[in-house]
């Protein structure tokens, strides 16, 4: 069975650091494009960053600098290391890999608030 | 990049046919087909419902279908059943490996 599962989210001071984790199971990960999409309470869905599968990174304007996306083939893993948090950051995180330009595999979410 | 426009709300009764716009501008909507469609209900993950403009992943209804008009793309559900009503969203590639969202469309079924 295809499954992204997230974790890491949690209650963080504002200017804290947090890093999420995504493990992956039942296809093969270090040939998959992995994406970070996050989606604030009662909003839309907000893409956050991307990695490929030769290690292309990017990030979107909101959370460049602050935000580190990485991955480990041996584990089947994708991380987002966010620094410098801010309230606005409060949201669903979900890990989602993507095909012929959209994201067909999505996890469940995990939640992270911003918050003192 | 800005957000993808899409109506708030929209409703119809079983069986009646309903569509959903999506616009953008000719950076995102416009410039490719790779326009994707996701349905997402209260509490769950989104789900893939339409790629490249008007592409059904395998296990998807054939009452949804996608289509494109210049800057504007649409997802049609035809046939509604109570199990479609929940949020939809659009969303675009917009170039260099980034990707923008709509604000989300709200379907009720009555």
């Amino acid at each position: 069975e295809v499954q992204l599962v997230e974790s890491g989210g949690g209650l963080v001071q504002p200017g804290g650091s947090l890093r999420l984790s995504c493990a992956a199971s039942g296809f093969t990960f270090s040939s998959s494009h992995m994406n970070w999409v996050r989606q604030a309470p009662g909003k839309g869905l907000e893409w956050v960053s991307y990695i490929g599968s030769s290690n292309n990174i990017y990030y979107a304007d909101s959370v460049k600098g602050r935000f580190t996306i990485s991955r480990d083939n041996a584990k089947n893993s994708l991380y987002l290391q966010m620094n410098s948090l801010r309230a606005e950051d409060t949201a669903v995180y979900y890990c989602a890999g993507d095909r012929d330009w959209a994201f067909n595999i999505w996890g469940q979410g995990t939640v992270l608030t911003v918050s003192s | 990049q800005s957000a993808l426009t899409q109506p708030a709300s929209v409703s119809g009764s079983p069986g009646q046919s309903i569509t959903i716009s999506c616009t953008g501008t000719s950076s995102d909507v416009g410039s490719s087909n790779r326009v994707s469609w996701y349905q997402q209900h209260p509490g769950k993950a989104p789900k893939l419902m339409i790629y490249e403009d008007t592409k059904r992943p395998s296990g998807v209804s054939n009452r949804f279908s996608g289509s494109k008009s210049g800057n504007t793309a649409s997802l049609t559900i035809s046939g509604l059943q109570a199990e479609d009503e929940a949020d939809y969203f659009c969303c675009s590639f917009a170039g260099t490996f980034t990707w923008v969202f709509g604000g989300g469309t709200k379907l009720t079924v009555l």
